[in-house]
């Protein structure tokens, strides 16, 4: 699977928009990318994911650049609940496939 | 809709002792897998099993072994603990459909002193 990188941390204003970005210069055209967050003391949660189109559900959006090396995560209205570490993963879809690999992921931090 | 449990929550082991966690798919999930995470690092895959065998592994030694039962539930076991294996242990199910997102529990905490 394709690395990610992700800054290791950011903050953003109670009910303002926060933007995750995360680069994966060396993704191949059939890894999908993945974002999950973790808040303290629970299992990562499931947030987007997409292949190249920009998606959107009702926790966020997430925007692929055309060349697919980067992408963002975007919270549109981030609350106090959303402090935690979000990762980005990329994950080739091959068979019953359940490996995901994280990095560090990046640590958001919002302030009310 | 029943998410993923693990139980038990904590633990404490003793170094060379044997240790099992125990996971419950969410319903409709015949997928599950193992992940170890050490106290802040991301998850690292252990390994998952689908139609009750092993079929994907990482970077772990084969004291670290699993089951899968009929009901899709799962254990890890992990013998001849060592300081290194203390960590929070991640159970996720999915269903096995390639873009199926996977769903974890809240883990157990294991400490081996």
């Amino acid at each position: 699977d394709a690395k990610t990188t992700q800054p290791p941390s950011m903050d953003c204003a109670e009910g303002r928009a926060a933007n995750l970005p995360c680069n994966h210069s060396t993704i191949s055209g059939n890894e999908y990318v993945y974002w999950y967050r973790q808040i303290h003391s629970q299992g990562p949660q499931y947030i987007i994911h997409g292949l190249k189109n920009n998606e959107t559900n009702e926790m966020a959006s997430l925007i692929i650049t055309e060349d697919r090396k980067s992408s963002t995560l975007i919270l549109p209205h981030a609350t106090l609940r959303d402090t935690a570490v979000y990762y980005c993963i990329v994950r080739v879809l091959t068979g019953a496939n359940s490996k995901l690999t994280f990095g560090k992921g990046i640590t958001l931090s919002v302030r009310p | 809709e029943t998410g993923v449990t693990q139980s038990p929550t904590h633990l404490i082991k003793t170094r060379g002792q044997q240790v099992t966690l125990r996971c419950s798919s969410q319903s409709g999930h015949n997928t599950v897998s193992w992940y170890q995470q050490a106290l802040g690092q991301g998850p690292q895959f252990i390994f998952q099993y689908y139609r009750e065998e092993e079929n994907g592994r990482g970077n772990f030694p084969p004291r670290f072994s699993g089951l899968q039962f009929p009901n899709y539930s799962s254990e890890l076991n992990v013998n001849a603990l060592e300081l290194d294996d203390s960590a929070l242990y991640l159970c996720a199910s999915s269903a096995a459909i390639n873009l199926s997102p996977l769903h974890f529990g809240n883990g157990t905490r294991l400490t081996v002193t």
